[in-house]
């Protein structure tokens, strides 16, 4: 079945660092790709998005692209800030053409990123 | 903006009684789904709907019934609660579009069970 798999954390990382999260799947067919992010005492909200291979999803100066080569959608931002701290989940949406579920996302255990001053 | 409310935040009950998780969303989306949050486990998926009065069961479906009489309401009942079901639950919906899946969630419930 689907599967995804994000680096462990917690990272902690000093602002304006560089940050990078991993994340490589496993999927049936040809899935569309996500990273999500929940503040402190928040939901989870869509950060960015991928729906396929070498498309590249960017938002709030964070980035992914979506590799079916490598099956991975790393996270990348080249400077965070405190504001970033948060949990980051990668996740995967296997559409119907290719065997998957049409309505359900696979998420990653989710890596917790806290940026110090 | 779409909106995803749940009817609490936080939710303290004692073993053995029914509980009620109520969701509701603003944007006239198909899909709803209920998931539960823990700790080193990320987001399983309990179950799902797709339309008013169809379900179907997740990854994690036992122990947990859900209904769905209203397009914009889902609610999550725990028939029994146990220890073990004291967790975040996070509720979300989404609208299908080509094959892509952005989920909206709501702010969490915080259940604990004592």
């Amino acid at each position: 079945g689907d599967s995804v798999t994000q680096m462990e954390g917690p990272v902690t990382l000093s602002e304006e660092a560089f940050l990078t999260i991993n994340c490589t799947y496993t999927a049936t067919g040809y899935p569309s790709l996500f990273w999500y992010v929940q503040y402190p005492g928040e939901g989870l909200q869509l950060l960015l998005k991928a729906t396929k291979a070498d498309d590249k999803g960017s938002n709030k100066g964070f980035e992914a692209t979506y590799r079916k080569e490598t099956t991975s959608f790393h996270l990348e931002k080249g400077s965070v800030q405190v504001s970033d701290s948060a949990v980051y989940f990668c996740a995967l949406s296997d559409p119907p053409s290719s065997g998957g579920s049409n309505y359900k996302l696979t998420f990653g255990k989710g890596t917790l990123l806290t940026v110090n001053p | 903006d779409v909106k995803v409310t749940q009817s609490s935040r936080y939710l303290v009950k004692r073993t053995g009684e029914k509980v009620f998780l109520e969701c509701v969303q603003d944007m006239d989306h198909e899909n709803m789904f209920w998931y539960r949050q823990d700790p080193g486990l990320g987001l399983r998926l309990i179950y799902f709907s797709y339309d008013v009065k169809m379900k179907e069961k997740g990854d994690i479906p036992e122990g947990y019934s859900v209904s769905r009489e209203k397009k914009e309401r889902f609610s999550l009942i725990l028939e029994s609660a146990s220890t073990n079901q004291t967790s975040m639950y996070l509720c979300a919906s989404s609208f299908f579009t080509s094959g892509t899946e952005t989920q909206y969630f709501g702010p969490g419930t915080r259940l604990l069970v004592l």
